[in-house]
Order: structure tokens, then C-alpha cells, then sequence
């Protein structure tokens, strides 16, 4: 199994510019999120989805779009990209259920210049 | 909502020792998910260890133990004979266990140095 795989790893983007960061999970795992990582801070969530169909804004959602359209696939689409927006980015994954661990893919390095 | 503090942002242990990282936490929960995430250069988030609140036992993974301390709100990480793979960010995080899927609430971290 790959687990959680991101791509791409990394990618510089000029402001104004979109772009979707991709994210599949081959665990069957209902739940998957985003995260972003700034520099010398914990993770914080964007978006998460509890299934297909199902999407919910976490706690910094501005400026970001997702969709799930099916239990694998999870992107996270960023419309006019802003230098606010540079960050690592972390795509995970979860079985139903508040104890289960959430696995994380590799992140992905995002600048905006 | 719940905070997470890490107070320790670097700490260093040689090589064969133990290291203590801490944690606190504020909520107004009584049951609830705290784990250990390590971070690795490679940047990919590794979970470490988890308890139950509900849990008097403390968790224990190999080499990893907590020290979970439910009134005072502190659950801090043990490492035992430190190893050079464990150099690494480690992030402690808390996660409610109200219904509906609560997020994980995650710490700044602590980077730790492990000494040849």
C-alpha cells in the first residue's frame, strides 16, 4: 500500500496564479484533510471531508477549495494564490472514529512569489 | 476551544539517554485524544504514541512513554535510550472526543537534537 500520497512535492507560484494540490489515500479511509504547516508552528486545518460528497471548512479555510468526489481522491485548489498562502501542505487520512490516528502523506512545499 | 502548548521549542539528549518533552493543555473536556506526532527531516508526520483520557494507565510504545497527569492538563513524551532516528520535530495534539470529527489541535513543537 502507498498510504497517503501527495504530488506534487514542490511548486512555486506567482501571485494570481491557481493551481490544485492533489491527494489520494488506497486505505479506504472515510476521512481526509488539509493541512498547512508554517514555519515554527503546528499544523492547522483547512478542510476535511467525512466521506464522498461531504466537505467542512476547518479552521483556516480562506482562500482554498476542495472537493471529494470520490473516497480516494481529496484535491485542494487554491483560486488566486496570495504570499500568505506559502506553506507546507499536509494531506491525511483516518478511519471512522475520534481515537484512530491520522496518517499524513509527505507534504507538499508551496511558494508564493 | 482547546489549545495545545509546547514550552520547550529545542531540546537535546545524547545519544543512549532519556529526554522528557513537555506538554500542556487547556479544556474544558473530560474525555478526549492526545497523541505524539514526530516529524523528521523528511517532513512526513509519524504518530508516536496516543492515550485515552479516560485511561489512568499511562501509554507506552517501545522506547516512548507519556506521562499523563489529567488534572494538571500535561502529557509529556519520555524518550528512553535515545537513538539518532529520533532526532526530529515532535508535536503533541489533542483531539475532542464531542460527537461529529473534531480536528486535531496541534502544539508549535519541539525540535529535538539527539548528540553522538
Amino acid at each position: 500500500n502507498a498510504g497517503v500520497t501527495q504530488t506534487p512535492k514542490f511548486r512555486i507560484l506567482k501571485i494570481g496564479q491557481s493551481m490544485t494540490l492533489q491527494c489520494t489515500q488506497d486505505m479506504n479511509h472515510n476521512y481526509m484533510y488539509w493541512y498547512r504547516q508554517d514555519p515554527g508552528m503546528g499544523l492547522k486545518l483547512i478542510y476535511y471531508s467525512v466521506g464522498a460528497g461531504i466537505t467542512d471548512k476547518g479552521e483556516v479555510p480562506n482562500g482554498y477549495n476542495v472537493s471529494r468526489s470520490t473516497t480516494e481522491d481529496f484535491p485542494l485548489r487554491l483560486e488566486l494564490a496570495a504570499p500568505s498562502q506559502t506553506s507546507v501542505y499536509f494531506c491525511a487520512s483516518s478511519y471512522l472514529g475520534q481515537n484512530q490516528p491520522q496518517h499524513f502523506g509527505d507534504g507538499t512545499r508551496l511558494s508564493i512569489l | 476551544a482547546q489549545t495545545v502548548t509546547q514550552s520547550q521549542p529545542e531540546m537535546s539528549v545524547q545519544e543512549a539517554e532519556t529526554v522528557t518533552l513537555s506538554c500542556t493543555y487547556d479544556t474544558s473536556e473530560s474525555d478526549y485524544y492526545l497523541f505524539w506526532y514526530k516529524q523528521p527531516p523528511s517532513r512526513q508526520m509519524i504518530l508516536v504514541i496516543r492515550q485515552e483520557a479516560y485511561k489512568q494507565q499511562n501509554a507506552t510504545e517501545n522506547r516512548f512513554s507519556v506521562n499523563f497527569q489529567k488534572a494538571a492538563k500535561s502529557f509529556s513524551l519520555k524518550i528512553s535510550d535515545s537513538q539518532l532516528g529520533d532526532a526530529a520535530m515532535y508535536f503533541c495534539a489533542y483531539r475532542s472526543l464531542n460527537s461529529g470529527n473534531t480536528p486535531l489541535v496541534f502544539g508549535k513543537g519541539t525540535r529535538l537534537s539527539v548528540i553522538a
